[in-house]
């Protein structure tokens, strides 16, 4: 069955970096895009952006532009996220989730999330 | 960006009570809607898709409708493990967006 497996918790401090992994099983890794969406505490759902395992090509959202890298392992079916110069207010759950572009491009396999701590 | 205008935010509820979430959306998208349902602290968990399509091992009392800008989640006959937040969706253009969720409560 498809699954994706994130790495685990993370405490980091203000401006430093985090990079969180995604492993997917169960399908063939590079047709389907892996998208990575963010849940700020009690707060709402938030696209950052995504990557075509096939031929690497990424999109971001413009917020995240210059601070967010999505980045692929195509042996290992493994997608990363890396945020960059982290601030309080990145402290949140990330999520990955994999597009199904022969349907609708909706998500419809999410990893577990990892939580994201910023703080000094 | 296409925004995503979800209501009601909150809603209180009865067991075997019929739920109506609806989602407005800035600009036409066709049927590119799709509803989640997350639990505390879990993973969203596809629904509905394409506005109107069950996800696989979904029960049939969700059903969705709608299209253009307007769109609807119903829940028939709700049960003790639909209390969640549900959360639409939109697939048509970058940057995807959310709706803004609506948490289902026990009255």
């Amino acid at each position: 069955q498809v699954q994706l497996v994130q790495s685990g918790p993370e405490v980091k401090k203000p401006g430093a970096s985090v990079k969180v992994s995604c492993k997917a099983s169960g399908y063939n890794f590079i047709a389907y895009y892996i998208h990575w969406v963010r849940q700020a505490p009690g707060q709402g759902l938030e696209w950052m952006g995504r990557i075509n395992p096939e031929n690497d090509a990424t999109t971001y959202v413009e917020k995240f532009q210059g601070r967010v890298t999505l980045t692929r392992d195509t042996p290992s079916s493994t997608v990363y996220m890396e945020l960059t110069h982290l601030q309080s207010d990145d402290s949140a759950l990330y999520f990955c989730a994999r597009g199904n572009d022969f349907r609708n491009y909706e998500f419809d396999s999410w990893g577990q999330g990892t939580l994201v701590t910023v703080s000094s | 960006d296409i925004q995503m205008t979800q209501s009601p935010s909150s809603l209180s509820v009865s067991l075997g009570d019929r739920v109506t979430i609806t989602c407005r959306t800035s600009q036409s998208i066709n049927n590119y809607l799709n509803w989640y349902q997350q639990k505390l602290g879990k993973a969203p968990k596809l629904l509905i898709y394409a506005a109107s399509n069950l996800q696989t091992g979904v029960p049939s009392r969700f059903s969705g409708g709608g299209s253009g800008t307007d769109f609807t989640l119903t829940i028939t006959s709700l049960q003790p493990e639909d209390i969640a937040t549900y959360y639409c969706h939109q697939s048509y253009s970058t940057p995807l967006t959310f709706g803004g969720g609506t948490r289902l409560e026990i009255k």
